[in-house]
């Protein structure tokens, strides 16, 4: 199976602030790789796909990099709504679809 | 409105059954695969179980031989039968959706409607 890490495990930023999230492959998994964001008490809800294309309705501010075994998340201003945990998972070689094990965004 | 909602979750003794439902709505359900994926508290998400359009089933290791996934589609619902529960099994059972995208000529997979989630508890 393929494994997924993110890293930092969390962050603490302030509103308007760029945020970087990271994750890493275990294997080489090309572009397939997916992004989503979950608030406390919600679902999970689908932000990027095939490593860098938003879903509809996703604000541009969220952007997402990378191909073979690096990715990145980035959030280009911070706002209040988007401190949440995000996920990285990977669709390159499933089953299983496997997920990093989350970034949690704080407010500093 | 695209809509999944989860029931049948709840408390249950180790080594107990219970099955889980997962209604669709606003969208063809025949046509997508389906999986469910859950969470134990304070943890992150963990893949379960999908099936395909055509019946086809997929299990994560742990559950391989206690879950069983199942949809009937004249009634949009997706079903999670589990057996044999653990301690381990505690979490929030979410059913979602896949799909897949072309760019390039190439296909990719997500899971792009998720229900809000139904809590099952495996304790004595």
């Amino acid at each position: 199976d393929i494994q997924m890490t993110q890293s930092p495990s969390s962050l603490s930023a302030s509103a308007g602030d760029r945020v970087t999230i990271t994750c890493r492959a275990s294997q080489s998994i090309s572009n397939y790789l997916n992004w989503y964001q979950q608030k406390p008490g919600k679902a999970p809800k689908l932000l990027i796909y095939a490593a860098s294309s938003l879903q509809s309705g996703v604000p541009s501010r969220f952007s997402g990099s990378g191909s073979g075994t690096d990715f990145t998340l980035t959030i280009s201003s911070l706002q209040p709504e988007d401190f949440a945990t995000y996920y990285c998972q990977q669709s390159y070689s499933a089953p299983p679809w496997t997920f990093g094990q989350g970034t949690k965004v704080e407010i500093k | 409105e695209v809509q999944l909602v989860e029931s049948g979750g709840g408390l249950v003794q180790p080594g107990g059954s219970l099955r889980l439902s997962c209604a669709a709505s606003g969208f063809t359900f025949s046509t997508y695969d389906m999986h469910w994926v859950r969470q134990a508290t304070g943890k992150g998400l963990e893949w379960v179980s999908a099936i395909g359009t055509a019946g086809d089933t997929y299990y994560e290791g742990s559950v391989k031989g206690r879950f069983t996934i199942s949809r009937e589609n004249a009634k949009n619902s997706l079903y999670l039968q589990m057996n044999s529960l653990r301690a381990g099994d505690t979490a929030v059972y979410y059913c979602a959706r896949g799909d897949q995208s072309e760019l390039a000529r190439k296909y990719y997979y997500y899971m792009d409607v998720w229900g809000k989630g139904t809590p099952v508890t495996v304790s004595s």
